[in-house]
């Protein structure tokens, strides 16, 4: 059974700072895996979307990187902006299967 | 329209009653997903559907849960005899229907069981 897990579960940075968010899943025979945010209150929103072909995609200021064989990806988040303050989710599609399993999240706080 | 819409955006009954939850996904857009955001909990799946048909349902938690999609377009969430553990947003996302596509999701329902 696919588990994905993020660390850290939240934390809070001063603008300007440049941050690694984690995230981990158990079963490497994934079709891709994305990034969200998610706002209070609001749905998600899709960053990033790479595929477990790709090594790494960008996207302004994010960069997501994914090593399938260690099953790892991070979020990258280059001079953040208190903009930026939100949950963020990854989730990753397995093999056989059409449905994102969820992160439980890192809820980011950026402060001016 | 130009993403995923889900109504009503809140949704408050009582303890007992049905309720019915709307998507309409992005035109064109085969495949649809329900999943729901607890309290507390992180994001879990529900059903998915392709065209009409729903493949997996294995998401949903009882059988007081039920979907349908028709036309290929509009998919109703209906929960029957709501408890308050039904309390959730529940979220809709659509795809153009392969694995490898990027799903995108509505702003979702906020239902609270009273």
């Amino acid at each position: 059974k696919q588990e994905v897990t993020q660390i850290p579960a939240a934390l809070s940075v001063p603008e300007g700072e440049n941050l690694v968010l984690n995230c981990s899943f158990t079963d490497s025979a994934i079709y891709n895996l994305q990034w969200f945010r998610q706002d209070p209150g609001k749905g998600l929103t899709s960053l990033l979307l790479i595929q477990s072909s790709q090594r790494e995609q960008t996207s302004g200021r994010l960069n997501a990187s994914l090593d399938k064989s260690s099953g790892r990806s991070t979020l990258y988040i280059a001079a953040s902006q208190p903009g930026d303050s939100a949950t963020y989710l990854c989730a990753v599609i397995s093999y056989n299967t059409d449905k994102l399993i969820f992160g439980t999240g890192t809820r980011l706080q950026v402060f001016p | 329209g130009a993403g995923v819409s889900q109504s009503p955006s809140n949704k408050v009954t009582e303890k007992g009653k049905d309720v019915e939850l709307r998507c309409d996904p992005i035109s064109g857009h085969t495949a649809l997903y329900w999943y729901r955001q607890s309290l507390g909990q992180g994001l879990e799946f529900l059903i998915y559907f392709q065209g009409n048909s729903a493949p997996d349902k294995s998401g949903l938690p009882s059988d007081r849960f039920s979907a349908e999609r028709t036309g290929g377009s509009v998919s109703t969430l209906t929960i029957q005899r709501t408890q308050q553990e039904d309390s959730a947003v529940y979220l809709c996302a659509s795809s153009s229907g392969l694995a490898l596509d990027e799903q995108y999701f509505g702003p979702g329902t906020r239902l609270t069981v009273t």
